[in-house]
């Protein structure tokens, strides 16, 4: 059950987009369509973003996207606004469990 | 309004044992299944366990497997997290979770504010 791997960082200014990987392997994200993301605010608790690899649920701007090809998922911030700089998890089910990814962290320049 | 708080953290010895309370409210509670994860400080997330309606349905993190108990009391709409033979690594802010849809296991939609949880000497 090793962390699935996200890069540490990713930046962009406001109205742009950025992407974020989450790479497991053929056990866990490759597995099964059952990956989600998080998005963590400083000192809050997390809020889930998307579930079932690509849906929203109810009140999740539609900025948030996200996809699988393999054992990646990614998640896409369009339109990048300053309230989105927060840290993101991706996360899957592993068979009986699930696991995290490492964490990104989004500046906004 | 679903809400979960979570109760029990403290300071422990290594080696010693604490008992986690999340009590929820808003929903029904044995409709969903329900999660436990851990964030050290400054670090990332971390998945321990989940269990649906009754005790046979409890899963864990092989880091935990053993040393953690999940349980429920659904007469009082509580969930449990029994920590035994603690360690440093376990210090952590530990976040109970509510499945975003009834009947299964797979996202974690509605989070407890967290309870701090210290294992040291």
């Amino acid at each position: 059950q090793s962390a699935l791997t996200q890069p540490r960082s990713v930046s962009g200014s406001p109205g742009q987009s950025v992407t974020i990987s989450c790479t497991g392997t053929s056990s866990d994200v490759g597995a099964y369509n059952y990956v989600s993301w998080y998005q963590q605010h400083p000192g809050k608790a997390p809020k889930l973003l998307i579930s079932d690899v690509t849906q929203r649920p109810s009140g999740v701007p539609d900025r948030f996207s996200a996809s699988k090809s393999g054992n990646t998922a990614s998640l896409t911030i369009s339109g990048l606004q300053a309230e989105d700089e927060a840290d993101y998890y991706c996360c899957s089910y592993a068979g009986r469990s699930h696991v995290f990814g490492t964490g990104t962290e989004v500046t906004v320049l | 309004e679903v809400q979960l708080v979570e109760s029990g953290g403290g300071l422990v010895l290594p080696g010693g044992s604490l008992r986690l309370s999340c009590v929820v409210s808003g929903f029904t509670f044995t409709d969903y299944w329900m999660h436990w994860v851990r964030q050290p400080s400054g670090k990332g997330l971390v998945w321990l366990s989940r269990m649906g309606r009754d005790d046979g349905s409890a899963s864990y993190a092989d880091s935990v497997e053993g040393r953690f108990t999940i349980s429920r009391d659904n007469a009082k709409n509580t969930l449990y997290l029994q920590m035994n033979n603690l360690r440093a690594d376990d210090t952590a802010i530990y976040y109970c979770a509510r499945d975003l849809r009834p009947g299964t296991g797979s996202y974690l939609s509605s989070w407890g504010q967290g309870t701090l949880v210290t294992v040291s000497s």
